[in-house]
């Protein structure tokens, strides 16, 4: 099982700011197979980020994906309120196929 | 666009089945793959099982052999049946489809919660 490790648990900033949020896995990732979701408050997870580096339909470019192998990051530029939310990465590959990282919380400074 | 809408009993009795319905609207379930994913409360994301509108399936081992994923392509429609529950399967179950590319999950439904309980 491939697991994730989010990093840090917890991240405040203020609006404006840069949130930089870091997902380390177990073992080697394929770049196709990293993806990132948020999740607000009484809401599903959306999709953010595929395969690594590649923003889903309708997520602003303020939302930017990298990384290979076992070290991937999410930046978030220019911090919206809407914005504060938890933040997942997800991996495709051996079984189970799929798992997740525990989220980091983005919280308002 | 393509939308998810999860169905079932919000309540289920300690060692019963716990037995859920994802309708598919907006789009056709045939050619993708369909899962179903749990978040107990505060907690984060747990994959449980996905189907192929085929039929194949694949299984989290977690759950061993208390679990089992259906489709039924004329209703549209995928089945979550989740047996000899305890209060650790107490969660927001969500369903979602898998992207065919990049495998990762770009429709989700708005979860349905389901509490373990006699």
């Amino acid at each position: 099982e491939t697991v994730l490790t989010q990093s840090p648990d917890t991240l405040s900033l203020s609006p404006g700011e840069t949130a930089t949020l870091s997902c380390r896995a177990s073992q080697s990732v394929g770049s196709s197979y990293l993806a990132w979701y948020q999740q607000r408050p009484g809401q599903a997870p959306r999709l953010l980020i595929y395969g690594a580096s590649n923003r889903a339909p309708a997520i602003p470019d303020r939302f930017s994906g990298s990384g290979s192998g076992t070290d991937f990051t999410l930046t978030i530029s220019r911090l919206e309120p809407e914005d504060f939310a938890v933040y997942y990465c997800q991996q495709y590959g051996s079984s189970p196929p799929y798992t997740f990282g525990q989220g980091t919380k983005l919280e308002i400074k | 666009q393509v939308q998810l809408q999860e169905s079932g009993p919000g309540l289920v009795k300690p060692s019963e089945t716990l037995s859920l319905t994802c309708t598919v609207s907006g789009g056709s379930i045939n050619s993708y793959y369909w899962s179903w994913i749990r978040q107990p409360p505060g907690k984060g994301l747990e994959w449980i099982a996905y189907v192929y509108y085929t039929g194949t399936t694949t299984y989290n081992p977690s759950f061993r052999s208390r679990v089992s994923i259906s489709v039924d392509t004329s209703k549209n429609q995928f089945s979550l049946k989740l047996t000899s529950v305890t209060a650790a399967d107490t969660a927001v179950y969500y369903c979602a489809r898998r992207a065919n590319y990049f495998y990762n999950m770009d429709v989700w439904g708005k979860g349905t919660t389901v509490t373990v309980s006699s």
